[in-house]
Parts: C-alpha cells; sequence; structure tokens
C-alpha cells in the first residue's frame, strides 16, 4: 500500500532554534496535511496544504506542498517548549480513495 | 463546541476478551472514523460511515473486529476476540462531511482509548 516516509524520527533541540521535518512518497499526491499530537491527546490540523508549490504559514509555523507532489516539509522557527510532541504529515490521492495515509511521525523534544 | 467524546479513556483486558469503545462525533458531522494507532506509528484508518452506512472498511480485521453506527451519530467499536497485536490507541473522528476528490474535509479526532492486552 501507500507509504508515507517521514524524517527525522525523532528531534533533540535547544528552545529558540528553527525544526525542520518532511515527509517524502513514491506516488503522487493531491493533499498534504501536517497535524500536532499531545500525549494522551488525539492529532489536530495545524495546516492544509491543496495545490503543488504552494507554500502556507501558521504562525511560527511554515509548509510547503512540493512540486512534485511526492514531498512537503514542515517548519517551526523560533521553537518554544509548547511545541514538544509528535508531528506527523498525512495526504490523500485517487490510489488512496481520498482516505488519509500517515507518516509514522517526527517527535519533538526540547533541551532542557 | 463540544469536541469529538470517546470512553473509555483507558482498558486493560486478557488475551481472547471481548472490548467495545464508544464515540459520539461533533454535533452536526456526518462523516465518522475510527483508526488504529500502534505506539511509534500514525493512526491507520479502519472504518468510515458516513452517516450510518460503512464507506470503507477495507482495512478493518472482520474476523474480530466490528463497528455499527445505527442512528448515524455514535459509534461502537468492537473487537472479540482480542490479540496482543491489537493493544493500541483507538481513535475517532469526525467530519462535516468526507473526503472529495479536490478538497480535504478536516477530520476532529478525540482523545482516543488505549487498549492494552495481556
Amino acid at each position: 500500500g501507500q507509504q508515507l516516509n517521514q524524517s527525522p524520527q525523532s528531534m533533540f533541540i535547544q528552545e529558540g532554534e528553527d525544526v525542520s521535518m518532511n515527509c517524502t512518497s513514491s506516488s503522487i499526491f493531491n493533499t498534504w496535511l501536517w497535524y500536532k499530537q499531545e500525549p494522551g491527546e488525539g492529532p489536530v490540523l495545524l495546516i492544509a496544504l491543496y495545490k503543488a508549490g504552494e507554500l502556507t504559514s501558521n504562525g511560527r509555523l511554515t509548509a510547503q506542498f512540493g512540486i512534485t507532489r511526492k514531498d512537503s516539509f514542515l517548519n517551526i522557527s523560533a521553537s518554544i517548549p509548547s511545541d514538544v510532541g509528535i508531528y506527523f504529515c498525512a495526504g490523500t490521492s485517487m490510489d488512496s480513495n481520498y482516505q488519509l495515509i500517515w507518516g509514522a511521525g517526527t517527535k519533538l523534544i526540547i533541551k532542557p | 463546541e463540544a469536541g469529538v467524546a470517546q470512553s473509555p479513556r483507558y482498558k486493560i483486558i486478557e488475551k481472547r476478551q471481548s472490548v467495545a469503545f464508544w464515540c459520539n462525533p461533533i454535533s452536526g458531522h456526518a462523516t465518522l472514523y475510527w483508526y488504529q494507532q500502534i505506539l511509534g506509528q500514525g493512526p491507520k484508518l479502519l472504518i468510515q460511515f458516513q452517516n450510518n452506512g460503512v464507506v470503507d472498511d477495507s482495512q478493518l480485521p472482520k474476523d474480530r473486529f466490528s463497528a455499527e453506527r445505527l442512528k448515524g451519530v455514535d459509534s461502537t467499536l468492537k473487537i472479540q476476540p482480542a490479540k496482543l497485536e491489537d493493544s493500541a490507541v483507538y481513535l475517532c473522528a469526525s467530519s462535516f462531511r468526507g473526503g472529495e476528490a479536490m478538497s480535504y474535509n478536516e477530520q476532529f479526532f478525540g482523545p482516543g482509548t488505549r487498549l492494552t492486552v495481556l
């Protein structure tokens, strides 16, 4: 079945640093989404991307839909303690019957 | 606006026992999803309902899992009998309508039920 390769698996950063994570696929996606999940909670949508090349910001978060439609990245600028959590990419495609396909997540840990 | 409600939050059972989870979606949301999230992985769709009809259950292990949404509002997911590999968080999500070809209908997730099978 379709898979999304998300990297890195985890990140240990200092408060104030910028963060970058990405997601790739071997097939074309129509929609790219970025979610954040905190312990004991369900995922919460951060950014949705619908067009190749689209660059969208949500506060300190910026995400882009790759031109090839096979990748996406998420950047977080000037990280703060509440950014801690697991970030997931997800996408939909005709091949997935427009169901969400998820990456394995990037765990963000902020060093004291 | 109230979010997606799920219960119980935690459940511990022994293998071969049965278990049921309950979900109440956001009011007015026609589409309801059940996902399985194994530790260290992203959620995997088990079943999608549109009102009280099943849209997609292709990844539901039908020999042991069942789900219903009889009145098109709340839903139950049952596992009978449970296996060790069923240990996971079971997430319920709802959206105003289902995903469509050129747009995405935001899914709102509940807090999940953490199932441990011993």
